[in-house]
């Protein structure tokens, strides 16, 4: 069975602070894409980063940055120096490459609340 | 830019109603999902369609929920009767390249 975790419910953090929302994934699956989205008060899913089982590269987007390690089977993102307007509900998902599904599931979410 | 059209945007029905909830994602893919986002949690697929197909509807409730998809394009999901537990946000998404899935703004639905 698939299952993604994040153990984090909620983060509070300072602006220009920089955080780290944990995702740790479970999957019998040799291939499979992993996924952040942001969800901010508005509501919707908002696309950040994919990533496909077979690279392990390390990305950066800016103030994003994403760090894959198969061993572990995490999927952690970091945002330095934090805006308020990186405040949202965070969600890490996973999909299987196997069959023609294609769904995402989805760990419970990480609020992250970032003061001025 | 998500590329899905959703409405309603907001729904308030009282129990044992029935709804609807419209999606278009609007370049016209051949896949579609339809999630349910229980407040507090994350999004969980309710069914997929591959143009007018069912592929997974393993996790729709089948008596009061049902989904279409005529001519491939736009889809309908419906709740008939609604419970209370039914309340949640209708997340409705398009597949990109690579199996990366986007968004429609979503359908709010609350039960009285």
């Amino acid at each position: 069975a698939q299952k993604v975790t994040q153990a984090q419910t909620e983060i509070s953090v300072v602006e220009k602070e920089d955080v780290t929302l944990d995702c740790v994934y479970e999957t019998r699956d040799t291939t499979y894409y992993l996924f952040w989205y942001k969800q901010p008060p508005s509501g919707e899913l908002v696309f950040l980063i994919r990533r496909n089982s077979f690279d392990e590269q390390n990305e950066i987007s800016g103030r994003y940055s994403w760090n894959f390690q198969k061993s572990t089977s995490s999927f952690n993102f970091t945002i330095t120096a934090s805006q308020v307007v990186d405040s949202a509900v965070y969600f890490c998902a996973l999909s299987s490459a196997a069959g023609n599904t294609g769904k995402l599931i989805f760990g419970q979410g990480t609020t992250l609340q970032v003061k001025p | 830019e998500a590329g899905v059209a959703q409405s309603p945007r907001y729904k308030i029905i009282e129990k044992r109603q029935s709804v609807a909830f419209w999606c278009n994602p609007i370049s016209g893919h051949a896949t579609l999902y339809w999630y349910q986002q229980i407040l507090g949690q994350g999004p969980k697929l309710l069914i997929q369609f591959q143009n007018n197909g069912v592929v997974d509807d393993s996790q729709l409730p089948k008596d009061r929920f049902s989904a279409e998809r005529l001519k491939g394009v736009d889809s309908t999901l419906k709740i008939q009767p609604a419970k209370l537990e039914d309340s949640a946000v209708y997340l409705c998404a398009r597949v990109e390249v690579q199996e990366t899935q986007y968004f429609g703004p979503g359908t709010r639905l609350l039960v009285l």
